[in-house]
């Protein structure tokens, strides 16, 4: 079955860096489209990368461009989402998600998510 | 593109029929899809390409729309539908999301 793990959150200081990854399991992971998508506590879900199978095309959410860089292992089935620069506006679940029509942005299966806290 | 739904909340009870809206800031032809979200859990996708029901959803669930108006209908509530909605617009990066609307039970 598809499974999708996120790991890598954690408590970190203002304009330090992190890097979440997503490990992939039960699908050809090299096939399809992922994405990151972020929840502040107690808010609505904000898209903010997404990236090709082959890792050719990226987009990002204007609140993360310059600062947040989307990227893929296909031959260790894992997605990273390396973000530098972590304001406080910042914190929240980061959830990956796989996009079952190229880079559509329609996402059928999700993580459970990994928690991000930037505070001093 | 912004996208704006409601209501924002709404009370209901099992067995009632519920519709939420959601509005595009621009046309975005059918390139919108519906999550359900649980308290603590991630969301789960119900609707894509506006009106298509994704496997395994009931069939309670339905969705309308093109252009830059859509709806998100449950014919008959159930105890598990009681989620938070999101739509979501796939016409164009950044893909954005709506604000939800929380189903509660009246």
């Amino acid at each position: 079955q598809v499974q999708l793990v996120e790991s890598g959150g954690g408590v970190v200081q203002p304009g330090r860096s992190l890097r979440l990854s997503c490990g992939a399991s039960g699908f050809r992971f090299s096939s399809f489209g992922m994405h990151w998508v972020r929840q502040a506590p107690g808010k609505g879900l904000e898209w903010v990368a997404a990236i090709r199978y082959d890792g050719s095309d990226k987009d990002y959410a204007d609140s993360v461009k310059g600062r947040f860089t989307i990227s893929r292992d296909n031959a260790k089935d894992t997605l990273f989402l390396e973000m530098n620069s972590l304001r406080a506006e910042d914190t929240a679940m980061y959830y990956c998600a796989r996009d079952f029509f190229g880079k559509s942005g329609y996402c059928d299966y999700w993580g459970q998510g990994t928690l991000v806290t930037v505070s001093s | 593109i912004q996208l704006t739904q409601s209501p924002s909340s709404l009370s209901a009870s099992v067995g009632d029929r519920v519709t939420i809206t959601c509005r595009a800031s621009q046309g975005i032809s059918s390139y919108l899809a519906w999550y359900q979200q649980k308290p603590g859990k991630a969301p789960k996708l119900l609707i894509y390409a506006a009106s298509t029901l994704q496997d395994g959803v009931p069939s309670t669930f339905s969705g309308s729309g093109s252009g830059t108006d859509f709806t998100l209908t449950i014919s008959s509530l159930q105890p598990e539908d009681f989620a938070t909605y999101y739509c979501q617009q796939l016409n164009s990066y950044p893909l954005t999301f709506g604000g939800g609307t929380k189903v509660e039970i009246k």
